[in-house]
């Protein structure tokens, strides 16, 4: 059976310091990974990770693929209260029409 | 921007109801998805559809149907509302392998 899991479960910063977020992964056919960013509403997309392309960044937002280890890792630098969320994983496998996700990390930015 | 809409942001009903949430993408994404999202349990796919009139169970179907008459609307059936069905419900949609655009979700209520 596909697995994601993502660790810490919840994180609470103080706001400027730099925070890794982990997600590993046991999935049959590995095709991508998947970051989201949920707020009060939808999950908004941050980055996709394949095997052609392994590291991702956005601003204070950074991603990479481990592929030997079955896992990633976002970071985020400088940590702001709007950077306050629910993260998640999610993962692609050639063999499925859904994406399996994690159970998410929840942020929490204090000033 | 592909958009996704649900018709309702907010939803109370009564325990025994049938209540109907409706998706519309419009973008001309094959796969379409409903999710629901509890504290503690993440994501949890209900169904999925990767076609017209095609629909497959996801991972907790129980009590839950679909509907896919059109590409575009993907609707989802509690046929019979209880009070464990109170929960945050999502929709997506996607082209296959890539990554979702998800609704703005909708807050169900059962009392």
């Amino acid at each position: 059976e596909d697995k994601v899991v993502q660790s810490p479960l919840s994180l609470v910063v103080h706001e400027g310091d730099t925070v890794t977020l982990n997600c590993s992964y046991e999935v049959t056919n590995f095709r991508s990974l998947l970051w989201y960013k949920q707020e009060k509403k939808a999950p908004t997309f941050l980055f996709m990770l394949t095997s052609s392309g392994i590291e991702k960044k956005s601003g204070r937002l950074s991603s990479i693929l481990d592929k030997k280890e079955l896992s990633s890792i976002l970071n985020i630098t400088a940590t702001q209260t709007g950077d306050s969320a629910i993260y998640l994983c999610a993962v692609w496998s050639n063999s499925g029409y859904a994406l399996n996700f994690g159970k998410g990390t929840s942020l929490l930015v204090t000033p | 921007d592909v958009k996704v809409t649900q018709s309702s942001r907010y939803l109370v009903k009564r325990t025994g109801e049938k209540v109907f949430l409706e998706c519309v993408q419009d973008m001309d994404h094959e796969n379409m998805f409903w999710y629901r999202q509890d504290p503690g349990l993440g994501l949890r796919l209900i169904y999925f559809s990767y076609d017209v009139k095609m629909k497959e169970k996801g991972d907790i179907p129980e009590g839950y149907s679909v509907s896919r008459e059109k590409k575009e609307r993907f609707s989802l059936i509690l046929e019979s509302a209880s009070t464990n069905q109170t929960s945050m419900y999502l929709c997506a949609s996607s082209p296959r392998g890539y990554g979702y655009t998800f609704g703005s979700g909708t807050r169900l209520t059962v009392v």
